[in-house]
């Protein structure tokens, strides 16, 4: 079945350590995109890409990088620059071609220790 | 800007009761998507239900109608016959313009809604 992957499902950092964190889909949609969900708060994108090499900055892109180097892959890594790395992230991808059809992965929950 | 508001944090509900999840947004464009999701415990987002801005009748998929507003900008989730699965996170979403370039998501904070037995 089609989905999306995100790996790890958990993940601890150490304070001052850049983390990747993996996200994959095999639905052939073209948008994917990153958000940051804290408690008591929605979903905050982080960037989101549209096309393979070219990526856009969200709300709350400060303290991560992204890439796009296959359709089906788009990376993300928070960097020791973000100061309140601590949250969940998910990932999501979306045919540009439908006025609806996001998909969500399960999620990754990052912890700084 | 477009903006997303959902004021009712938490809410609780009988088994078997209907449920409204209220939702207001703000937004200038005049074609616009609204969306609501639940979250349960696991973290996974689960899409429920979409309205577009044009779209003469309110949405339905089973037991989740959309009670669409566009004159007071609200898109409240209606959930009927409440079941103990339905205990979740609900997220209020909406996309500005009708996709393409403008395929951004921008959410609610949420409502944690509780079904009671």
């Amino acid at each position: 079945d089609g989905g999306i992957t995100q790996s790890p499902k958990y993940l601890f950092r150490k304070e001052g350590q850049n983390v990747t964190l993996s996200c994959e889909q095999n639905l052939n949609h073209d948008a994917m995109y990153w958000y940051r969900q804290d408690p008591g708060q929605g979903l905050r994108l982080i960037y989101y890409s549209q096309i393979v090499n070219d990526f856009q900055k969200g709300d709350i892109a400060e303290g991560y990088s992204v890439s796009r180097e296959k359709k089906e892959s788009f990376p993300l890594t928070v960097t020791s620059a973000q100061k309140n790395p601590t949250a969940f992230y998910l990932c999501a991808s979306n045919p540009l071609d439908r006025l609806y059809g996001y998909t969500f992965g399960s999620g990754t929950r990052l912890t700084v220790v | 800007a477009q903006k997303i508001t959902q004021t009712q944090p938490g809410m609780f509900v009988q088994e078997k009761e209907a449920v409204t999840l209220d939702c207001t947004y703000d937004t200038s464009d005049p074609s616009y998507g609204l969306f609501w999701y639940k979250q349960p415990s696991s973290g996974e987002m689960i899409f429920l239900i979409y309205q577009g801005s044009y779209d003469q009748q309110n949405a339905t998929e089973g037991r989740y109608s959309l009670n669409f507003q566009k004159a007071r900008k609200s898109a409240n989730l209606v959930i009927s016959a409440s079941q103990l699965g339905d205990s979740a996170m609900y997220f209020c979403a909406m996309r500005e313009g009708r996709g393409g370039a403008t395929n951004k998501l921008i959410f609610g904070t949420g409502t944690l809604l509780a079904v009671q037995p």
